[in-house]
């Protein structure tokens, strides 16, 4: 099974209004990523936060991480059209290998 | 701005006849790796290499799939013969090697249809 799995498996927002995502995974990590995918696109990486950091920011984005839940959130703040994608979280459990998870379909609705 | 390119960026084919896609990871980038994107198994790492070599390829069917680098600008994934089942989005991502490992940068993916 899947080391990340992604929760909701879809969101669907109005625009402006903050789109929180969560990721929970299995077994002990060094980093965590966040990685976003357009529709007919490659995965593009957004933010990537350490087993010991707890919290990162970056623009719009926001990302927590909870060692003893194995958990992780990315809350983007005022969506926008353009933030309409698949969100994936990606684990480095496995050796020298990401894990993706199987993602988070956001819409942005105007 | 450098990226990973891929080629062909889709390919429509037969039951049984050969793929080959081709991938140019980003200048400097020492790993490579090779996913498959379908609805149904979401993103699956079937091959990565570093520094050319192979470091792990068991996502990958071996009886048809072969992933190769001609050179350090050059990462083919070629399958013979190939199977409807095959039918997906196939990604290349090129990045440095680093423990814990670090960014992945994607290609934008070679969109593959077997009939």
């Amino acid at each position: 099974s899947q080391q990340g799995e992604e929760d909701p498996q879809a969101l669907s927002i109005q625009e402006g209004e903050n789109a929180t995502m969560n990721c929970s995974y299995k077994t002990s990590i060094n980093n965590l990523q966040w990685y976003r995918q357009n529709s007919g696109r490659g995965l593009v990486h957004l933010i990537l936060i350490r087993s010991n950091e707890r919290e990162k920011h970056s623009g719009r984005l926001r990302v927590t991480l909870d060692t003893s839940k194995k958990s992780s959130s990315l809350l983007i703040t005022a969506s926008r059209a353009a933030d309409t994608a698949s969100y994936f979280c990606a684990t480095d459990a496995r050796a020298q290998k990401l894990v993706f998870g199987q993602g988070t379909r956001l819409t942005i609705n105007p | 701005d450098a990226r990973v390119t891929q080629t062909p960026r889709h390919k429509v084919t037969e039951m049984g006849q050969e793929v080959t896609m081709r991938c140019q990871p980003i200048l400097g980038h020492n790993t490579v790796f090779w996913y498959r994107q379908t609805m149904m198994q979401g993103l699956e790492l079937l091959a990565y290499f570093r520094n050319r070599a192979p470091l792990d390829d068991s996502g990958m069917p071996k009886d048809r799939f072969s992933a190769e680098m001609p050179d350090a600008t050059l990462a083919t994934l070629k399958i013979q013969p190939s199977e409807p089942r095959d039918s997906a989005v196939y990604f290349c991502a090129s990045g440095l090697f680093r423990v814990p490992p670090d960014t992945q940068y994607f290609g934008p993916g070679t969109r593959l249809t077997v009939l």
